[in-house]
């Protein structure tokens, strides 16, 4: 699976947006990009994920550049309750089925200010 | 019960002393996980299973060992805890296989283990 790289730290002002930048240069043709975040002491919680065009969703968007070589989630309108960390994993399907084992490396601790 | 179960929240274990850490889901997924999260290191896959009757080893797979009887339930032993088994556990679970549309896991709150 593609390695993913991650700024270690991010600050963002109350209801302005958060650009969260994951950079995943060797990812092949047939790997996802996901996000997951992780609030303090709670279990990961999906975000989003995207092929090649970009997503959107109750939650957050999803911007995959043309070459697919990086990525950023956008959370448009940055509340004190989105300060988690946030991973960037990018994973293949696999055709025949079986398990989507995903990798977490050590994402990007977003701080949101009041 | 609404997505995933874990129980206990939280335990203080004795050094040699043999635990399962439980774990269902009710959302008929096929695919389930456990991970282990230690500061620094980040979530780590201790062992999966695709469907039931099923296991496969993870990243980090000595001291435990899981079992797949049915499609709900996914528990994580420890035959004799040791210290370095303390962490926070996590068990999550996955729709995928063939002809499915991956979206990724469901986690459940996970289970705080120290071995003294």
């Amino acid at each position: 699976d593609a390695k993913t790289t991650q700024p270690p730290s991010m600050d963002c002002a109350e209801g302005r947006a958060a650009n969260l930048p994951c950079n995943h240069s060797t990812i092949s043709g047939n790997e996802y990009v996901y996000w997951y975040r992780q609030i303090h002491s709670q279990g990961p919680q999906y975000i989003i994920h995207g092929l090649k065009n970009n997503e959107t969703n109750e939650m957050a968007s999803l911007i995959i550049t043309e070459d697919r070589k990086s990525s950023t989630l956008i959370l448009p309108h940055a509340t004190l309750r989105d300060t988690a960390v946030y991973y960037c994993i990018v994973r293949g399907h696999h055709p025949q089925g079986g398990s989507e084992k995903l990798v977490f490396g050590k994402g990007t601790k977003l701080t949101v200010n009041p | 019960i609404a997505g995933i179960t874990q129980a206990p929240t939280s335990q203080i274990l004795a050094a040699g002393r043999r635990m399962t850490l439980r774990c269902t889901q009710d959302m008929r997924h096929n695919a389930m996980y456990w991970y282990r999260q230690d500061l620094g290191l980040g979530l780590r896959l201790i062992h999966y299973s695709n469907t039931a009757g099923t296991t496969g080893k993870g990243e980090v797979p000595d001291g435990y060992s899981v079992s797949r009887a049915n499609t709900d339930d996914f528990p994580l032993t420890l035959a004799s805890a040791v210290p370095s088994q303390t962490s926070v556990y996590f068990c999550a679970s996955s729709d995928s296989g063939l002809g499915r549309v991956f979206y990724g896991y469901t986690f459940g709150s996970g289970t705080r283990l120290t071995v003294v």
